[in-house]
């Protein structure tokens, strides 16, 4: 079992450059989740999907866009990266109302 | 206010000490607890859930007080590799967690 897994690990942009970080789960998990975190602000969830088929916005959702592409995949859409997406990006799934299992991270940063 | 609020610490202590961290959240129908554990530039992991009669963990021990809509951890005889962020979490009946900044922990021989 991998659990959690992202791709990349690392990424540097060029302001005004788009990218998309993707996530995979081989738990079976209904929800999945991406969140950003910033030295000090703690975790902020950006957009959730709380089973295959649906996308919901969380507290930071602007310059984003997620697909749920099918159970095990959610990936996260930078259109046009700017300096404030400088972050470490992290993926989670969860059954409902349950604990969350975090992949390892992406870490990006933004010129 | 925050939804969950912490002391960010840091809480310096010697090894083998007892030490307690507290956190408080703000939506009292909130339905799930538990305390993360995030080591730095790593992915948070859970530690522990929290229930109503309180739980414990070997030297962990969480407690949770809904009348006063706190929840506490207790870390009995630190080790160093103890040291560590960590996280309040709380969630609510759509499934979503809302996370505390959390508490930085450093322990020291």
């Amino acid at each position: 079992n991998a659990g959690v897994t992202q791709t990349p690990k690392f990424q540097v942009l060029k302001t005004g450059q788009s990218m998309t970080l993707q996530c995979a789960q081989d738990m079976n998990h209904n929800s999945m989740y991406w969140y950003r975190q910033d030295p000090g602000m703690g975790l902020r969830l950006i957009y959730y999907s709380a089973s295959e088929g649906t996308t919901d916005k969380g507290e930071v959702p602007n310059g984003y866009n997620v697909s749920r592409l099918n159970k095990r995949e959610f990936s996260l859409r930078l259109e046009s990266a700017a300096p404030s997406q400088t972050s470490v990006y992290f993926c989670a799934s969860s059954e409902p109302r349950d604990e969350q299992y975090f992949g390892p991270g992406t870490r990006l940063t933004v010129t | 206010r925050k939804e969950v609020e912490q002391d960010p610490g840091p809480f310096n202590v010697p090894e083998g000490a007892t030490v307690a961290f507290n956190c408080t959240y703000s939506n009292s129908a909130s339905q799930s607890f538990f305390w993360y554990r995030q080591d730095c530039r790593k992915e948070p992991k859970l530690l522990m859930s929290v229930y109503s009669s309180g739980n414990e963990d070997g030297r962990f021990t969480a407690q949770l007080n809904r009348a006063s809509q706190y929840i506490s951890l207790l870390i009995r005889d630190s080790k160093l590799s103890d040291s560590a962020t960590y996280l309040c979490v709380v969630g609510g009946y759509t499934g979503k967690l809302i996370f505390g900044q959390g508490t930085t922990l450093q322990v020291k021989p």
